[in-house]
């Protein structure tokens, strides 16, 4: 298995613009969560779904951000609009859910917001 | 929920010395502390994970340590060298279908 796949690897928008960040799990996990990284707040969990279905999106900063999870493969994460404070490495990570597994993480996503 | 506090934010050490990294965590229903290493650029990747049925648990030269009374767990490298400077982190969760709340990180210089 290629491990999770995110993309871009890379994305400059300009402010105002819609961004969607795609990845794809491990094959066969069944738990996916998107993770923020950045200088002040390190890792912050965004949302995290479990056998598709989204648990919980507490950690979504604002409803300008939302997630999607429509199969078992694939999710996407989209901003908009998007502001320069939502620059971040944005991190996808998949596991396999039972007690105590290690969640394996993507390349992550450096997205610039200009 | 959880939360997870880590100690120091940044840390440097000669090469060959020992490295030692904290944390705390909130919720006494945690059981599962995995660390992992964050290389420049780099996906955090796991190094070490330890249970909540076992104290202590040693690969080479990384070892972790865990006190359920207290609610804290430590990470110690030993005879630290150039490649092992890199982010560190910690974290806990409950059960697996529970994401991993994370420590702000360690950075560690290992200066040769």
């Amino acid at each position: 298995d290629a491990g999770v796949i995110q993309s871009p690897r890379h994305e400059v928008t300009e402010m105002g613009q819609e961004v969607t960040l795609r990845c794809k799990p491990i094959s066969g996990h069944n738990s996916l969560f998107w993770y923020r990284q950045t200088m002040m707040r390190g890792l912050e969990l965004l949302i995290y779904f479990n056998n598709n279905v989204p648990i919980d999106d507490s950690g979504m900063p604002e409803d300008r951000f939302s997630a999607k999870m429509p199969n078992a493969s694939f999710s996407t994460l989209k901003i908009q609009p998007s502001e320069p404070r939502d620059s971040a490495v944005y991190f996808c990570a998949s596991t396999l859910i039972r007690a105590n597994t290690e969640a394996f993480f993507g390349q992550g996503t450096r997205l610039t917001v200009v | 929920g959880e939360n997870v506090e880590q100690h120091p934010s940044t840390l440097s050490v000669q090469e060959g010395d020992s490295a030692v990294i904290k944390c705390t965590y909130s919720d006494s229903a945690s059981n599962y502390f995995p660390w992992y290493k964050q290389e420049l650029g780099k996906r955090p990747q796991l190094i070490i994970d330890i249970r909540s049925n076992v104290g202590e648990k040693k690969d080479q030269r990384i070892a972790v340590t865990l006190n359920k009374t207290a609610k804290h767990f430590s990470l110690h490298i030993t005879e630290t060298q150039p490649e092992d400077s890199a982010v560190y982190f910690c974290a806990a969760s409950m059960r697996g279908n529970t994401p991993l709340v994370f420590g702000k990180g360690t950075r560690l210089s290992v200066i040769a």
